[in-house]
């Protein structure tokens, strides 16, 4: 079946660190991919997508893209700031109708 | 525009029980999907509405139920509640059933606890 594979975390980074959040993905079909972001407190946000193998989704600095061939869609920024802590979603999605979650990897960004 | 507005924010039942959970969509939204989100793990899929119409269904059991209004509001019941069905219940709205890349716009969620 349709899965998506996030790495465990908590993650935490000072401030201006690299961040690297893993994902990867099982599918039988050729999904769409995104990441969405949950601030404290808020609902799920998007935060960038891509809909076919190779696109780069980008948004706020944040860029992943889609790597058919390791079935992955790792997230990245150069640069993290406090501002940035939250809890992170991969997600794939064939149609819209329904998405299929990761199970979410809390980052801390620390002064 | 208004945003995705879900009622009430927390819930306590008892097994056994039935709940009714609300959602109003966001503005211009015609499809509402719900999820459930236990602790520790990411959202899962229960059912989507489009138009008033079940679209869709995730892997849950029939005494999770649903209605969508003319307006786009939303209704999630379930009947016959368990322990496990304690979770973080969300709501997602959006424009259209379906699309490469749809937006979900999401509520901030009920929590519900079952005693």
């Amino acid at each position: 079946g349709d899965s998506v594979t996030q790495m465990e975390g908590p993650v935490t980074l000072s401030e201006e660190a690299f961040l690297t959040i893993n994902c990867t993905y099982t599918a039988t079909g050729y999904p769409s991919l995104f990441w969405y972001v949950q601030y404290p407190g808020e609902g799920l946000q998007l935060l960038l997508k891509a809909t076919k193998a190779d696109d780069k989704g980008s948004n706020k600095g944040f860029e992943a893209t889609y790597r058919k061939e390791t079935t992955s869609f790792h997230l990245e920024k150069g640069s993290v700031q406090v501002s940035d802590s939250a809890v992170y979603f991969c997600a794939l999605s064939y149609t819209g109708n329904q998405f299929y979650f990761g199970t979410g990897t809390s980052l801390t960004v620390i002064p | 525009e208004t945003g995705v507005t879900q009622s009430p924010t927390h819930l306590i039942k008892t097994r056994g029980q039935q709940v009714t959970l609300r959602c109003s969509s966001q503005s211009g939204h015609n499809t509402v999907s719900w999820y459930q989100q236990a602790l520790g793990q990411g959202p899962q899929f229960i059912f989507q509405y489009y138009r008033e119409e079940e679209n869709g269904r995730g892997n849950f059991p029939p005494r999770f139920s649903g209605l969508q209004f003319p307006n786009y509001s939303s209704e999630l019941n379930v009947n016959a509640l368990e322990l496990d069905d304690s979770a973080l219940y969300l709501c997602a709205s959006s424009l259209g059933s379906g699309g490469f890349g749809e937006k979900l716009f999401f509520g901030s969620g009920t929590q519900l606890s079952v005693l």
